[in-house]
């Protein structure tokens, strides 16, 4: 079975720039999770869809950070405008999910952001 | 704010068995433990969880204790991939935003040749 797709695996980009990430979860899967993960750090959720529809944005910085699941299978992140505070890796995870039940998650292996 | 506590760091001697100990002193009734490692520059692994008897899965095993106030990690015979960071979570049974995983800093286990 193929796991979660991420890119670009790297970017650097200058601070006020703008950047999008973008992650294909398992197929089936329908809940999908953004992470940012901050060297020597665990990773931090930052938010949470079901099928298409968002169940925890609550540390999304939604005056940078956005993020969409419009068809309930793939997904965008994106900062705009970028600061240095949003070096990290972001990491895409995603489950089974469905009602009850507990399933693992997933993890792609992450967009490495370096702010200049 | 995790509610596990760990060791930042360990070592083991390759071909050993891995002991990790995890602190959860207020896991409530309705909460399981959930073990992840990070091997570098990869995203998180799932290894297994548990809510109040011991599991064995392929990977490893996990003793929790009799008031789930703690549990351990165990790696039977530890190989030089299994150096990684591994994350203790304590995470609610449901849902939704139940299904979170907070993560702390974890314990880097470094398997030694």
């Amino acid at each position: 079975e193929a796991g979660v797709a991420q890119s670009p695996r790297y970017k650097i980009i200058e601070k006020r720039q703008s950047v999008a990430f973008w992650c294909n979860p398992i197929s089936g899967h329908a809940t999908l999770y953004w992470y940012q993960q901050i060297l020597g750090q665990g990773p931090k959720l930052l938010i949470q869809f079901q099928n298409n529809g968002v169940v925890d944005d609550s540390q999304l910085p939604k005056d940078r950070f956005s993020a969409e699941r419009l068809k309930g299978v793939d997904s965008t992140l994106k900062i705009q405008p970028a600061k240095l505070e949003d070096s990290a890796v972001y990491l895409c995870a995603s489950s089974y999910g469905g009602s009850g039940g507990e399933y693992e998650q997933y993890f792609g292996p992450g967009t490495r952001l370096t702010v200049t | 704010d995790a509610k596990t506590t760990q060791p930042t760091s360990m070592d083991c001697a390759e071909g050993r068995a891995a002991n990790l100990p995890c602190n959860h002193s207020t896991i409530s009734g309705n909460e399981y433990v959930y073990w992840y490692r990070q091997i570098h520059s990869q995203g998180p692994q799932y290894i297994i969880h548990g809510l109040k008897n011991n599991e064995t899965n392929e990977m490893a095993s996990l003793i929790i204790t009799e008031d789930r106030k703690s549990s351990t990690l165990i790696l039977p015979h530890a190989t030089l991939r299994d150096t990684a960071v591994y994350y203790c979570i304590v995470r609610e049974w449901g849902p939704g935003s139940a299904r979170q995983l907070t993560f702390g800093s974890g314990t880097q286990l470094t398997v030694l040749p």
